[in-house]
């Protein structure tokens, strides 16, 4: 069965303090992992993929296969980050995505 | 166009009235989803469709909800029968055929049952 957890329902840091969003998974298969975001009263936004291996907004997520994890990271916070983040699986049998149940990241001034 | 649009954004209803909720998804897209968002903001998958063929239903609560995707329309949700537990955010996502891009979201229907 697939799984995803994030085990901070929320995350409360400084402005410019460094940030990490745990994910971890679990997936019989070869995994596909995304984070989105939602910012207060907007759509879920894509914010990465783990396959493009790309910097959005200075976050970065790398994929660790041994420890089933896509943990998401950002050096400096912005208090702008200030939304909910939720780790996603892609079951690609059936093209569904799989949810965490998401972390709120509160970055203060 | 480039969004997924959702209508109504806001829908009230009695108990017991029905509900429905519409989805463009973005022109080309071949795959559509349906998501469930409650107040733990968990994301409870739905449904979900390739074309206007059913692909998965997994999620669907098969008594009182239905889904459809035609050609050339707005695929629609709809719920019979609402009850207060299916308050919630609808969301609407579709995606390309073999995507390893994610979906992209629609802005939701908040559909609120009194």
């Amino acid at each position: 069965a697939q799984r995803v957890t994030q085990p901070e329902k929320l995350l409360s840091v400084f402005k410019g303090a460094p940030v990490e969003l745990k994910c971890n998974y679990s997936y019989s298969g070869s995994p596909e992992l995304f984070w989105y975001v939602q910012y207060s009263r907007q759509r879920l936004q894509l914010l990465l993929r783990h396959i493009s291996r790309e910097s959005i907004k200075g976050f970065t997520a790398d994929l660790n296969k041994g420890e089933t994890s896509f943990h998401l990271k950002k050096p400096f916070a912005q208090e702008e980050d200030s939304a909910m983040y939720y780790c996603a699986l892609m079951n690609t049998g059936f093209q569904k995505l799989v949810f965490g149940t998401g972390t709120r990241l509160l970055v203060s001034p | 166009g480039e969004e997924v649009a959702q209508t109504p954004k806001h829908l009230v209803r009695g108990e017991g009235q029905k509900a429905k909720l519409y989805c463009a998804p973005i022109k080309g897209h071949s795959y559509v989803f349906w998501y469930q968002q409650v107040l733990k903001n968990e994301f409870k998958f739905l449904i979900s469709f390739q074309n206007e063929n059913v692909f998965d239903e997994t999620g669907m609560p098969k008594e009182r909800f239905s889904a459809k995707c035609l050609p050339n329309s707005p695929c629609s949700l709809e719920i019979q029968a609402t009850k207060l537990e299916d308050s919630a955010v609808y969301f609407c996502a579709s995606s390309l055929q073999g995507s390893n891009y994610g979906y992209t979201f629609g802005s939701g229907t908040r559909l609120t049952v009194v």
